[in-house]
């Protein structure tokens, strides 16, 4: 099966300085890669996503790429702020069963936004 | 959260009882995903179903069924709970969009199992 491998686990940044995620994939079947953000005690929301024929996508102060060769896709947030604080967790999808997609998720970074 | 309702939030029982999760959606979305998240191991997907009386096993279905009897309810049972089903369960939705489906996520309910 898959497997994702996220790092850093924990990450430090003072605001207004940019923060960067980086995520490994096993399966180079996997073509689809969302970023979630969770809050405490909330559930996982998307931020992005990129699919394996686009090779970076911006949104405001949030931008991923990714490496289909090397295998390795990252988030960028610029100009961070307080609220950037969370739990942020990257992903690879696989077609499963019923034309079902599952996700693999990395196990998670810790971004603190020091004031 | 995109239309996902999951109930209870908060749920302690005992080693051994039945328990049951609902997930509910007003998307009218085809699939929906139980997934699991511990601290160090991220999400992992338990069960998932392409569609009504459509399920399948995921990566770490050992001790759960599910069922779906309506497109909006997709049900998590734990036949016989365990100390290490104690975890935070999360329910997903998604519609096929080609290549990579979107999953939304619901709140979470969090189980403690002594």
């Amino acid at each position: 099966g898959e497997n994702v491998e996220q790092h850093p686990s924990t990450l430090s940044v003072q605001e207004g300085d940019s923060a960067v995620i980086k995520c490994t994939y096993s399966d180079s079947a996997s073509n689809y890669f969302p970023w979630y953000k969770q809050e405490l005690g909330k559930g996982p929301q998307l931020i992005i996503d990129i699919r394996s024929n686009v090779g970076e996508k911006k949104d405001q102060r949030i931008a991923v790429t990714l490496n289909k060769t090397a295998k390795h896709f990252s988030l960028h947030i610029t100009e961070t702020q307080p609220e950037d604080s969370a739990v942020y967790f990257c992903a690879a999808s696989l077609r499963i069963g019923g034309g079902a997609d599952g996700l693999t998720f990395g196990k998670g970074t810790h971004l603190i936004i020091q004031p | 959260d995109a239309g996902i309702t999951q109930s209870p939030r908060h749920k302690v029982t005992e080693t051994g009882t039945p328990v049951t999760l609902r997930c509910h959606q007003t998307e009218n979305h085809r699939y929906m995903y139980w997934y699991r998240q511990d601290p160090g191991h991220g999400l992992r997907l338990i069960h998932y179903s392409y569609g009504v009386k459509d399920t399948d096993k995921g990566e770490v279905s050992d001790g759960y069924s599910v069922s779906r009897s309506k497109t909006e309810d997709f049900l998590l049972t734990l036949e016989s709970a365990t100390s290490s089903q104690t975890s935070v369960y999360f329910c997903a939705i998604s519609e096929l969009a080609g290549m990579g489906e979107t999953q939304y996520f619901g709140p979470g309910t969090r189980l403690l199992v002594l």
